[in-house]
């Protein structure tokens, strides 16, 4: 079946730990999106990439790190950097200017 | 900044009524509306798309898009219970592959 997998589905983080999220899409989708998402509130754009090895910032990219080396792979490193990093992350994926399609989420506390 | 603005909520309607979303965007530009309804703890799953001026259904579903107004809408005919939700509106910002979303409109469905 076609999709997007991220995964883990929960994770928790240390203090000063860097976590790396995983997005995986077999959709052959262009384009590959990361949003956080807190209680009670929409989504925020990461950061996106329209094509491997390319990525661009989205609105609050601080204190996080992508790479596109592979079409179906963007993967999220949320870095010690990034001081309230409790939050529902969400990928997702489309071909240019249609509906993007979302994964299940990752659910990241840190403990 | 370029913004997506929805009404919190909670929109509470009895089941069976119709349920009106509202949602109007800043970026004049822009050429792709959708929306999204996302159960509590889940991720968003596409409703509508609409790319035109006027009505588009589905189903119980109606879009409406008024770019002079810059203003988009969702009805929902015969509302059930399983209807309720946070329903997102998200706006592609001309030019840029980047999904805007507004925060969302609650809408709860009395049974």
């Amino acid at each position: 079946d076609g999709g997007i997998t991220q995964s883990p589905k929960y994770l928790f983080r240390k203090e000063g730990q860097n976590v790396t999220l995983s997005c995986e899409q077999n959709l052959n989708h262009d384009a590959m999106y990361w949003y956080r998402q807190d209680p009670g509130q929409g989504l925020r754009l990461i950061y996106y990439s329209q094509i491997v090895n390319d990525f661009q910032k989205g609105d609050i990219a601080e204190g996080y790190s992508v790479s596109r080396e592979k079409k179906e792979s963007f993967p999220l490193t949320v870095t010690s950097a990034q001081k309230n990093p409790t939050a529902f992350y969400l990928c997702a994926s489309s071909t240019r200017d249609s509906e993007a399609f979302f994964g299940q989420g990752t659910r990241l506390t840190v403990v | 900044q370029k913004e997506v603005e929805q009404n919190s909520g909670p929109l509470s309607v009895p089941e069976g009524a119709i349920a009106s979303l509202n949602c109007t965007y800043s970026d004049r530009g822009s050429q792709s509306f959708f929306w999204y309804r996302q159960y509590s703890g889940k991720s968003p799953e596409l409703i509508m798309s609409i790319y035109s001026n006027g009505d588009k259904e589905d189903g119980r579903f109606t879009a409406q898009l008024n770019k002079a107004s810059q203003y988009v809408s969702l009805l929902i005919r015969d509302s059930q219970p399983s209807d309720s939700a946070t329903y997102l509106c998200a706006v592609m910002t001309s030019g840029t592959y980047k999904y805007i979303f507004g925060t969302g409109t609650r809408l709860k469905v009395l049974a």
